[in-house]
């Protein structure tokens, strides 16, 4: 089952908004990942986080990796209707990945 | 670099019978991955290959299923007798092992089975 708790489960956003979202975790983790999923397709990587209190940054969003190694939230700036779609967190220690359950994000009608 | 990408994107069985995917890397990668995703749920690990050798394989992937990389470039994945527990998003992914730590891992589109 999964080992990473995603927060929130879903959002709205309008456009122009920020929006964070976060993920947490019993273990520790060496790498925070975070992808995004369109439906009916693969996740695509965004952000990789390989330091704890790392900071990183990929156009509008920014990613931190936590001090403890059992978070990370990811930002999404001035937020665009392309932005919708399901956001993951990974962890990994080695070659696997440990995903969240994701985050959907939706525009506000 | 074209990415990964995995063959077919749909499929459509009835129970019982045998199903096999293709999944080819990013040609220069030497890891390669496989995971399924059920809906609501993030992708779970089955196995993965360091070049042609399969390291590591995960509770979920019962005795039903089977993969390979006989040359350390494409990967197949084959599930006989197939439930429609097996009902699921396949995908592959890969990523360039240096020895550096870095697990930075691109996906493909995925397989859609659906087991009927």
């Amino acid at each position: 089952g999964q080992q990473l708790n995603q927060s929130p489960q879903s959002m709205f956003i309008q456009e122009g908004e920020d929006v964070s979202m976060n993920c947490t975790s019993s273990s520790i983790f060496n790498t925070w990942l975070w992808y995004k999923q369109d439906p009916g397709e693969g996740p695509v990587l965004l952000i990789a986080l390989y330091k704890a209190g790392e900071l990183t940054s990929n156009g509008r969003l920014t990613a931190q990796f936590g001090i403890t190694r059992k978070d990370s939230f990811l930002n999404i700036s001035a937020s665009i209707p392309s932005d919708v779609g399901i956001y993951f967190c990974a962890g990994s220690n080695d070659y696997k990945l440990s995903f969240g359950a994701g985050t959907t994000v939706t525009v506000r009608a | 670099d074209t990415g990964v990408s995995q063959d077919p994107r749909h499929k459509i069985t009835k129970r019982g019978q045998n199903v096999t995917f293709r999944c080819d890397p990013i040609s220069e990668h030497n890891r390669l991955y496989w995971y399924r995703q059920t809906l609501g749920q993030g992708p779970e690990f089955l196995t993965y290959f360091q070049n042609e050798a399969q390291l590591e394989k995960s509770r979920l992937l019962s005795d039903r299923f089977s993969a390979e990389r006989p040359k350390g470039s494409f990967s197949t994945l084959e599930i006989q007798r197939t439930e429609q527990g097996d009902s699921a998003m396949y995908l592959c992914a890969s990523s360039l092992e240096l020895g550096t730590g870095s697990y930075e891992q691109y996906f493909g589109p995925g397989t859609r089975l659906t087991v009927t």
